[in-house]
């Protein structure tokens, strides 16, 4: 199966700095990339995802790019705000059908804090 | 648009007894929904994927006997924690995708059960 792996575990940066979270997966056969935000208690929010057929994305400050060689992708967050503090998660996901279609599966997670 | 709702927010039951947790999506219909689990500080957990009008199907190590999900209409899917134990406190989430979105496999995520077993 899938297997994702998430780097760093933590992050803590400078508001107004640049956040950059990586990760990487093992399936070649995944072709959906989303990234959550979720806040203490609260549901996984989608902020940003990629599908294999394209290389970057980029929504105001929030960025994805996805290197489908090297097999990994990376969320970039820039001019960070307090209130992007949260926990982040990468996923894969493998969308040709079947009874694997849509399962995601999730990286390990990143506690970023963004300090005033 | 997109909603997916999950009631009860939060529960507590006596080890022993059994808990439902309901999931619908309100504005879209969900041919499939999963089911995750989440335990304090950690990643979400792939339990079971839900079929309407089909039985589930569980992750490895999910023990479908304990954990019975129902999938009865494309608005509502149900999980089942039978005879809870104090080690099934948890945070269980359920997700959905949209049959009529032009990308179906993006999930929903509804706000999510917290369980607690005394």
């Amino acid at each position: 199966g899938e297997n994702v792996e998430q780097h760093p575990s933590t992050l803590s940066v400078q508001e107004g700095d640049s956040a950059v979270i990586k990760c990487t997966y093992s399936d070649s056969a995944s072709n959906y990339f989303p990234w959550y935000k979720q806040e203490l208690g609260k549901r996984p929010q989608l902020i940003i995802d990629i599908r294999s057929n394209v290389g970057e994305k980029k929504d105001q400050r929030i960025a994805v790019t996805l290197n489908k060689t090297a097999k990994h992708f990376s969320l970039h967050i820039t001019e960070t705000q307090p209130e992007d503090s949260a926990v982040y998660f990468c996923a894969a996901s493998w969308g040709a059908g079947g009874t694997s279609y849509g399962k995601l599966t999730f990286g390990q997670g990143t506690i970023l804090t963004v300090h005033p | 648009g997109a909603v997916v709702s999950q009631h009860p927010s939060w529960v507590i039951c006596k080890s022993g007894t059994s808990v439902k947790i309901e999931c619908r999506s309100l504005d879209f219909q969900a041919t499939t929904m999963f089911w995750y689990r989440q335990f304090p500080k950690q990643s979400l957990m792939l339990m079971a994927t839900s079929n309407e009008g089909s039985k589930a199907t569980y992750e490895q190590g999910v023990e479908k006997d304990k954990f019975l999900i129902n999938h009865a209409s494309l608005t509502l899917s149900t999980l089942t924690v039978t005879s809870a134990h104090p080690e099934d406190s948890s945070f269980y989430i359920c997700s959905a995708r949209d049959l009529a979105a032009f990308r179906t496999d993006t999930q929903y995520f509804g706000p999510g059960t917290r369980l607690t077993v005394l």
